[in-house]
């Protein structure tokens, strides 16, 4: 049973140009999540998505973000015209429909981009 | 506003046992995750609690106490594969987002 998979693991962009991180939530897993690190600090969460809706999105920035989890195929973070200070590594996690005893998110990998 | 707090650092030796204290303020709170993130990994689930008292998984224990807003981490026996960083999480309800403290930092030495 593969885990979370996110791709690319490294993404280099310049300034204005957008960024599209992807991430393939565990088999039978219903529910992701996105989160931001910066260096030297904790995650910080964006968005949660369920198929097709949009659950909480209390942590995305206003402009520039955006999410979505389609019907078929993996969640999308979606950064336009990107700025140096979105350099950070983004973690996607995700859970089943019904939460285990432990409440517990599966990460993937994460995808960490450079904004030159 | 929701915070999670808990030491930047600790430094232990190795096959000593070291506790990493978190303190919480938050609103919906339903329970608090310890998770474990080597450099450059992912973060990995190492113990919840839903309820106050002690949970105990090998090595390493965690505790809650609601009505302190606080928890900890225990790791016994450490072992230089422990060197990590180690984040406090609290689960702000069943099936929904999670708030992460800044993570303390274990140097663990020979």
């Amino acid at each position: 049973n593969a885990g979370v998979m996110q791709n690319p693991r490294h993404l280099v962009r310049r300034r204005g140009q957008e960024a599209r991180l992807r991430c393939s939530p565990m088999k039978g897993h219903s529910h992701v999540y996105w989160y931001r690190q910066l260096p030297e600090e904790g995650l910080k969460f964006m968005v949660y998505l369920q198929k097709e809706n949009i659950i909480d999105e209390s942590g995305m920035p206003k402009e520039r973000f955006s999410a979505e989890f389609p019907k078929e195929g993996p969640s999308i973070l979606r950064i336009q015209q990107v700025v140096r200070g979105d350099s950070a590594a983004y973690f996607c996690a995700s859970s089943p429909p019904v939460a285990g005893a432990y409440n517990e998110q599966f990460f993937g990998p994460g995808t960490r981009l450079t904004v030159l | 506003g929701q915070s999670l707090e808990q030491p930047s650092e600790v430094t232990a030796v190795e096959g000593a046992i070291v506790q990493i204290n978190c303190t919480y303020q938050t609103s919906g709170f339903y329970g608090l995750s310890w998770y474990q993130q080597h450099d450059g990994g992912a973060p990995t689930f190492l113990s919840y609690n839903g309820l106050d008292g002690l949970e105990e998984t090998g090595r390493f224990s965690s505790f809650l106490s609601r009505s302190d807003s606080y928890g900890y981490l225990l790791l016994q026996e450490l072992q230089m594969k422990d060197s990590a960083s180690y984040f406090c999480a609290a689960l702000m309800n069943r099936d929904d987002k999670i708030i992460f403290g800044k993570g303390t930092r274990l140097h663990i030495l020979p």
